[in-house]
């Protein structure tokens, strides 16, 4: 099962922030969280990856939480392009065992104009 | 650099009969892993080849599916004889070694969507 929890949908307004939180409360200390994104009748998308510190590339932001037990995505200035499903997964770096993705419900983000 | 490419896009195939689904992952990735979705649930992770080797198949439903990735290069999964309730996506992923390029995630291709009638 998916160690993390995600609100089913969102709404956001297009050219505003997308805060899209998630829960892993029961996260281990050499666990990474990862975010990918499915964009209807592609593949998951990587977007990106934090272990404590907060993380930003070209995509968006992650921050996590001090305790580790949540952490948010931010998608700075949402476009229509980001209507997708958002997926928060919890896993093993890639290194560790392989690092296998279990994935949940996600978040389907609707960017609305 | 290329992606992670899958054929065939769509597949449509009696009940009883046999499919095969490639992968050809991105060059250089030893990583290579199968997931699937079935109608109304989530991505299920299916297996892992590190280049040749199985190192993990414990998502593997049952004995009709069959993995190979001869040579380390491409991958195939065989369904046979494929059921109803194996209809879905079939997603394959790829990635670098760790320690040898981006400890970035996966590159996922497009999928098989496999429709058993």
């Amino acid at each position: 099962d998916a160690k993390t929890t995600q609100p089913p949908s969102m709404d956001c307004a297009e050219g505003r922030a997308a805060n899209l939180p998630c829960n892993h409360s029961t996260i281990s200390g050499n666990e990474y969280v990862y975010w990918y994104r499915q964009i209807h009748s592609q593949g998951p998308q990587y977007i990106i990856h934090g272990l404590k510190n907060n993380e930003t590339n070209e995509m968006a932001s992650l921050i996590i939480t001090e305790d580790r037990k949540s952490s948010t995505l931010i998608l700075p200035h949402a476009t229509l392009r980001d209507t997708a499903v958002y997926y928060c997964i919890v896993s093993l770096p890639k290194w560790d065992q392989g690092g296998k993705l279990i994935f949940g419900q996600g978040t389907e983000l609707s960017v609305k104009p | 650099e290329a992606g992670v490419t899958q054929f065939p896009s769509h597949s449509v195939i009696e009940k009883g009969q046999t499919v095969t689904l490639r992968c050809d992952p991105i060059s250089g990735h030893d990583n290579l892993y199968w997931y699937r979705r079935v109608m109304g649930k989530e991505i299920k992770f299916l297996l892992h080849f590190v280049k040749e080797s199985k190192q993990d198949e414990s998502g593997m439903p049952n004995n009709r599916f069959l993995a190979e990735r001869t040579g380390g290069t491409y991958s195939t999964l065989k369904v046979q004889p494929a059921e109803l309730e194996d209809s879905g996506v079939y997603f394959c992923a790829s990635s670098h070694p760790p320690g040898t390029g981006s400890e970035d995630g996966y590159t996922f291709g497009s999928g098989t969507r496999l429709t058993v009638v």
